[in-house]
């Protein structure tokens, strides 16, 4: 669960550069996972997702990496751009359909142009 | 597709006064609406689920008399922030399965509650 008084973690990248951002999810019975950007005052965005059985899976400029071992998630952002700075959330769910998304801690991205 | 409408965007309110907020799918029935809180620089933290037709069900901590929340038909569900005090004030979001490939889960636009 979420872990109160802590503040968002936050990752500076150079424009253009690439982007990692990480999470570490609880559940191993998770066989849903869906990467979020949330910009100030708005609710989420929806970038990407994975299922169980899969690794990688490649969009336009982002790349999700799952790692059922150590129970880990990553998203890559190629040639980052200052409009992709915001907070970036990962969410897994169990029996993707009618069960709730549990939300990680999130990562504020700052693209420094 | 897959749209859900949330109002209002922002709402100010006294303290002990109710507030409600609405959400709307506007081209899927949402038989199930998940209602989260988010606080400043935080998380989103699951609130409650709400079935159309039947009483919500409330995570741990979560006041269901404080909190209340209605889901009469296939396209609205609202929650009442009853009696709000300043501690009540956050961004409540609400989503709903929306059963698309891809999409599996749709957003709405959140609600941001100052309560003074």
């Amino acid at each position: 669960g979420e872990s109160v008084g802590l503040h968002l973690p936050t990752l500076s990248v150079q424009e253009g550069d690439n982007s990692i951002i990480n999470c570490a999810y609880s559940n191993s019975a998770s066989d849903y996972f869906i990467w979020y950007k949330q910009e100030s005052g708005k609710g989420p965005q929806f970038i990407i997702d994975i299922r169980s059985n899969m690794d990688k899976r490649q969009g336009q400029r982002v790349t999700v990496l799952l790692n059922k071992t150590v129970k880990h998630l990553s998203l890559q952002i190629a040639a980052t751009q200052p409009g992709d700075s915001a907070v970036y959330f990962c969410a897994e769910n169990r029996d993707s359909g009618n069960t709730p998304l549990v939300f990680g801690k999130g990562t504020r991205l700052s693209v420094i142009a | 597709g897959a749209v859900v409408s949330q109002h209002p965007s922002w709402v100010i309110c006294k303290s002990g006064t109710s507030v409600k907020i609405e959400c709307r799918s506007l081209d899927f029935q949402a038989t199930t609406m998940f209602w989260y809180r988010q606080f400043p620089k935080k998380s989103l933290m699951l609130m409650a689920t709400s079935n159309e037709g039947s009483k919500a069900t409330y995570e741990q901590g979560v006041e269901k008399d404080k909190f209340l929340i209605n889901h009469a038909s296939l396209t609205l569900s609202t929650l009442t922030v009853t009696s709000a005090h300043p501690e009540d004030s956050s961004f409540y979001i609400c989503s709903a399965p929306a059963g698309i490939t891809n999409y599996g889960y749709t957003f709405g636009s959140g609600t941001r509650l100052t309560v003074v």
